[in-house]
């Protein structure tokens, strides 16, 4: 079964310093890994994906992330952390539609994590 | 403006009252999907739909209907709502084939 875990319920960082939120997953071929943000009352924005090339991958508001493929391992990280940036993040993985012959591929959500950056 | 909305926002209702919510995007987007958020469990999936008239069962579709009559809109239905419910429901679209999708602001439902 594909699924993607995300092990923390909660990062905490001090402004200015380097913040990863981690992810793995399991799936079966080649997976497509995404990034998700949440902030306050708001819906989810797309901040990065993963579908092939380099495992180092850039996204939106300085954040990057590194495929690991022998570690199935796909963490969100940025240089140096904002008191913005303080949102719940969410991983997610593409799980094939076999129903419609694997044209379509629906997102697996991890639980997500809560990224708290302190002044 | 490129945008999925949903409403409504916030709805407070009572256990077995019929109610609907609504999605609605203007991206010309194949696929539609809901999904329901709630702490802990992150986003699971409730039904999708890969183009109109054509619906599918997600991870819990358990007392949930959906439809597709057009493109842009695709509404979540509540035949009968009880309080197990009460959830943060999002809707979200994407191009066939293309992978990122596209989320509305959310629906807070509570079941009373």
């Amino acid at each position: 079964a594909q699924s993607v875990a995300q092990p923390e319920d909660q990062v905490n960082v001090a402004e200015g310093n380097p913040l990863t939120v981690k992810c793995t997953y399991s799936v079966s071929g080649n997976p497509y890994l995404f990034w998700y943000v949440q902030y306050p009352n708001r819906g989810l924005q797309f901040l990065l994906k993963y579908i092939t090339g380099d495992n180092l991958v850039k996204g939106s508001y300085g954040f990057e992330a590194e495929f690991n493929k022998s570690q199935t391992s796909f963490h969100l990280k940025k240089p140096s952390a904002l008191v913005s940036d303080s949102a719940l993040y969410f991983c997610a993985v593409r799980a094939l539609s076999l129903n419609y012959g694997g044209s379509q591929g629906n997102l697996i959500f991890g639980k997500g994590t809560k990224l708290s950056v302190k002044p | 403006e490129a945008q999925v909305t949903q409403n409504p926002r916030y709805l407070i209702t009572v256990t077995g009252k019929k109610l609907t919510v609504t999605c609605s995007q203007n991206m010309n987007h194949e696929y539609m999907s809901w999904y329901r958020q709630d702490p802990g469990l992150g986003l699971r999936q409730i039904y999708y739909s890969m183009n109109v008239e054509v619906t599918d069962k997600g991870d819990v579709p358990e007392g949930y209907k959906v439809s597709r009559k057009e493109k842009r809109n695709f509404p979540l239905i509540l035949e009968s709502p009880s309080p197990n419910q009460t959830s943060l429901y999002f809707c979200a679209t994407s191009m066939v084939g293309e992978e990122t999708q596209y989320f509305g602001p959310g629906t807070r439902l509570l079941v009373l």
